[in-house]
């Protein structure tokens, strides 16, 4: 299948700085990306939706100005996390669909993400 | 609107055991169905899917059947071993948003020698 990779794996920062994670699609153009959370033993909620060239379109309680996002080509979308807090810890996982119709989404390996 | 509702768990099972893991949905029309598998510290594997009504899906031992009378997609395996110990969650595509996926809250599996 197709292979979406998400970078880093994992990173440590400090309260108040920002970190950002990459997801990039290898192998096909994904015309759109989203982003989840994951907190642990519970779901993967959606933060976002991203096309590219386009706006990030964000759910329901997710702030915008906190968790940025870009996709600004059609293999690539990040995530920006803003004056990071321990409360942002959480695992991030980005999934890249390229439009051929039809449920073809490819997930990234996830994001470890520990602000301390 | 559009949900997945999976039994909860942690399902723990001895090896070689049967597993079900239940899985229902709402959703308008006919949405697509799936099954992925999470590894510890990994980001989600498709397992399976199925995309009509009576459709099985099946990979790697595991099967489930889209049945649209009971609005269901268990998962199932006749026997399970070691290197099946993961989350599984269950997930819908209903097409408005092409790639959105909608999950269950996942269901641990832990599988014992």
């Amino acid at each position: 299948g197709a292979v979406v990779s998400q970078h880093p794996s994992w990173v440590i920062c400090k309260s108040g700085t920002s970190v950002k994670i990459e997801c990039r699609s290898l192998d096909f153009q994904a015309t759109t990306m989203f982003w989840y959370r994951q907190f642990p033993k519970q779901s993967l909620m959606l933060m976002a939706t991203s096309n590219e060239g386009s706006k990030a379109t964000y759910e329901q309680g997710v702030e915008k100005d906190k968790f940025l996002i870009n996709h600004a080509s059609l293999t690539l979308s990040t995530l920006t996390v803003t004056s990071a807090h321990p409360e942002d810890s959480s695992f991030y996982i980005c999934s890249a669909s390229g439009g051929q119709g039809g449920p073809y989404t490819f997930f990234g390996s996830g994001t470890r993400l520990t602000v301390v | 609107g559009n949900s997945v509702t999976q039994m909860e768990g942690p399902v723990t099972l001895s090896e070689e055991a049967f597993l079900t893991i239940n899985c229902t949905y709402t959703a308008t029309g006919y949405p697509s169905l799936f099954w992925y598998v999470q590894y510890p510290g990994e980001g989600l594997q498709l397992l399976l899917k199925a995309t009509k009504a009576d459709d099985k899906g099946s990979n790697k031992g595991f099967e489930a059947t889209y049945r649209k009378e009971t609005t269901s997609f268990h998962l199932e395996k006749g026997s399970v071993q070691v290197s099946d110990s993961a989350v599984y969650f269950c997930a819908l595509y209903r097409g408005s948003t092409l790639g959105r996926l909608y999950f269950g809250r996942g269901t641990q599996l832990t599988v014992w020698p």
